[in-house]
């Protein structure tokens, strides 16, 4: 089994200071992880992922995170938020099952920017 | 860069209508996917298809359908559309492979009355 937590469903920043959004997993097997962001009446669109290389991952818009096995954990930091960050934010955890993927997603952190 | 186009961004439509719901990518991705969004939810998988003909249920299939006659094109449809559908709609695809991640259509939001 497998699951994925967004501990915090709203964050709240000031324009030019750090973001942090939270990303807990369950899983029984080496997950691989993704962060997407979905901006207003968009879909979806991949920051970045891990796949068992390098622990830390950067991503595109100056996102990177780290994947921490001892804390089940992959959290996501930028650090300086810019106003177009504002947007939802879904962690993933996927792993290969019966010849599927197997994909679970966070239940989104809505980003709030304040100028 | 792919695209995964859905064919409508907004559809409005009665309760026990027929709907299909079109999506379609171009980057010869052999799996695709429908997927629903709502508030609080996250994003919760309906149908996914990872071969031409081929589709597999996912965690909330009832009330719908999907099918996938060409490699590009997975369409969703609402056999006898209820309120209880009323949601957004998002279809993906990714390559076969391991750890390839999905790419989004920009979604259809769908007001069932």
């Amino acid at each position: 089994a497998q699951s994925v937590t967004q501990l915090d469903s709203h964050v709240s920043v000031s324009e030019g200071t750090p973001v942090l959004l939270r990303c807990n997993y369950s899983s029984s097997y080496s997950p691989s992880l993704f962060w997407y962001v979905q901006h207003p009446n968009k879909g979806l669109q991949l920051l970045l992922k891990y796949t068992s290389a390098a622990t830390l991952v950067k991503g595109i818009n100056g996102f990177e995170a780290e994947f921490k096995k001892s804390e089940t954990s992959f959290h996501l930091t930028k650090p300086s938020a810019h106003m177009s960050d504002a947007a939802e934010y879904f962690c993933v955890v996927t792993r290969n099952s019966g010849g599927y993927q197997k994909v679970t997603f966070g239940t989104g952190t809505k980003l709030q920017v304040i100028p | 860069d792919v695209k995964v186009t859905q064919s409508s961004r907004y559809l409005v439509k009665r309760t026990g209508e027929k709907v299909f719901l079109e999506c379609v990518q171009d980057m010869d991705h052999e799996n695709m996917f429908w997927y629903r969004q709502d508030p609080g939810l996250g994003l919760r998988l309906i149908y996914f298809s990872y071969d031409v003909k081929m589709k597999e249920k996912g965690d909330i299939p009832e009330g719908y359908s999907v099918s996938r006659e060409k490699k590009e094109r997975f369409s969703l449809i609402l056999e006898s559309a209820s309120t209880n559908q009323t949601s957004m709609y998002l279809c993906a695809s990714r390559p076969g492979g391991n750890v390839q991640p999905q790419h989004f259509g920009d979604g259809t939001r769908l007001s069932i009355l």
